[in-house]
Order: structure tokens, then sequence, then C-alpha cells
């Protein structure tokens, strides 16, 4: 167990659907990151918060969001969701920003969660 | 812009043999790299890092990987594989200054063949 817990671990939904996947991070860590990992694109970071604010964006889609909530969870919400967002959902957690040197700090990762839109 | 290349999907290698996985990047700057292991359903996790300072670098399980700056590669490598090796492997880099973010390749699956 990482320590990174994240739920649901599987997900069925259909097309134009909205879901919300949550994360808890490891004890005392304060940035948490929304990576995608399909089978076409490999693992492609989404979103990193940092104690409650928005710190980096990659290729987020406009219909996902996310936010970091006071007690440090997060939340990913996916909305009109396609056939093409299928795909495993990865929460990961560092104690720090990430910013400078604490860019070298390791990430700690959820088992993930696995959509699948019909 | 970040970048890392695994130009390998695959590697297959007997038991007992030497392993090498590939990987080289683009950054702006200086880097620092990483190798994720991931089983199956289950997350990634993390083997050795690269910061600074000495080329080689030595992780968990036996695994130990060389940074070499002029040719901008970050080869995974073990001395003897086992079946238990076997998994996909990502390679991350991120700069030292700049984007706030990993950028992971795309993975290379190592089979270790008994």
């Amino acid at each position: 167990d990482s320590g990174v817990t994240q739920t649901p671990k599987h997900l069925i939904t259909a097309t134009g659907q909205r879901v919300t996947l949550r994360c808890s991070p490891r004890s005392g860590d304060l940035s948490v990151y929304w990576y995608q990992q399909s089978l076409d694109q490999g693992l492609q970071f989404l979103i990193q918060y940092y104690n409650g604010e928005e710190r980096a964006k990659g290729n987020i889609l406009e219909r996902f969001s996310a936010q970091q909530f006071p007690d440090l969870h997060s939340e990913l919400n996916l909305s009109s969701l396609e056939l093409g967002d299928s795909a495993l959902y990865f929460c990961a957690s560092s104690v720090s920003s990430g910013t400078g040197p604490s860019g070298a700090n390791v990430l700690t990762f959820g088992a993930g969660s696995r959509l699948t839109v019909l | 812009a970040q970048s890392v290349a695994q130009p390998e999907d695959q590697v297959n290698v007997a038991e007992g043999n030497p392993l090498t996985v590939k990987c080289t990047y683009s950054v702006s700057g200086n880097p620092y790299l990483f190798w994720y292991v991931q089983y199956p359903n289950r997350g990634l996790q993390f083997l050795l890092k690269y910061i600074t300072g000495d080329n080689l670098v030595k992780g968990s399980y036996g695994f130990e990987a060389e940074f070499n700056k002029s040719q901008t590669s970050f080869h995974l490598k073990k001395p003897s594989a086992l079946v238990s090796d076997s998994a996909l492997y990502f390679c991350a880099v991120r700069s030292q200054t700049g984007a706030n973010n990993l950028f992971f390749g795309t993975g290379t699956r190592l089979t270790v063949i008994p």
C-alpha cells in the first residue's frame, strides 16, 4: 500500500455522463497530481494542486476539472464523457510543490481508477 | 518543451542475463530524471532518480541507471535479471527550472524469460 488512496477502483458509465474520481494523498503530502494512462498515449499529466491551489496544468480537457479540498483530498471531475476518455486515471502525491529543488521529490502513486465509457 | 523517448516498446531478456531499458530525454536546462516501475493492476512505484553529481545512480531491487548528458540518455540497467522484474518501466523527466510537472515516456514492457 503506497498510502495514496483512490476511489473508485473501477467505474463503468455511458457516453455523455459525468463522474467524479477521488484521491486521498499520503499523510503529510501537500501536492496532488492527476495523470491519465491510456493505451495509445501512455501517461499524460493532467493537473497539479498544492495545498489547495492549482500549480500546474497539462493536457487537461475543458470537460475535465479538479480541485483540492482543505483536508487535502482531491477530486477529478470528468463530464460529457466520450469513448476516448476510457483510461486509467492515477493520482500521485508529494510533500512539496515541486518547484525548484523540490522538483526532485518523488511522486507516490495510487493504484488508479479504471474508467470505462460505453 | 520537455519530452521523453523510450524507443523500445518491449524488451525480452533471459533470466540471469543483464538487462537494459533505454531512455532519452529533452528538457530545457538541467534535468531531474526518474525511473518508475508498474506491475499489473498497480500504480507506479519509484525505482531511482538522478538529481546531480555521480552519473551512476543506484536504486531499488538492484537496478541502476547511468546519466549521460552528452547523449541526453538515462538508461536503466540491472546486472542479472529476475523473472519478478517483468513489468512496465517508465522513464520520466522534469526540468530543474521551468515547468512544474513530470513528463513520462510511453513505457517499456520488460519480460524476463525463465
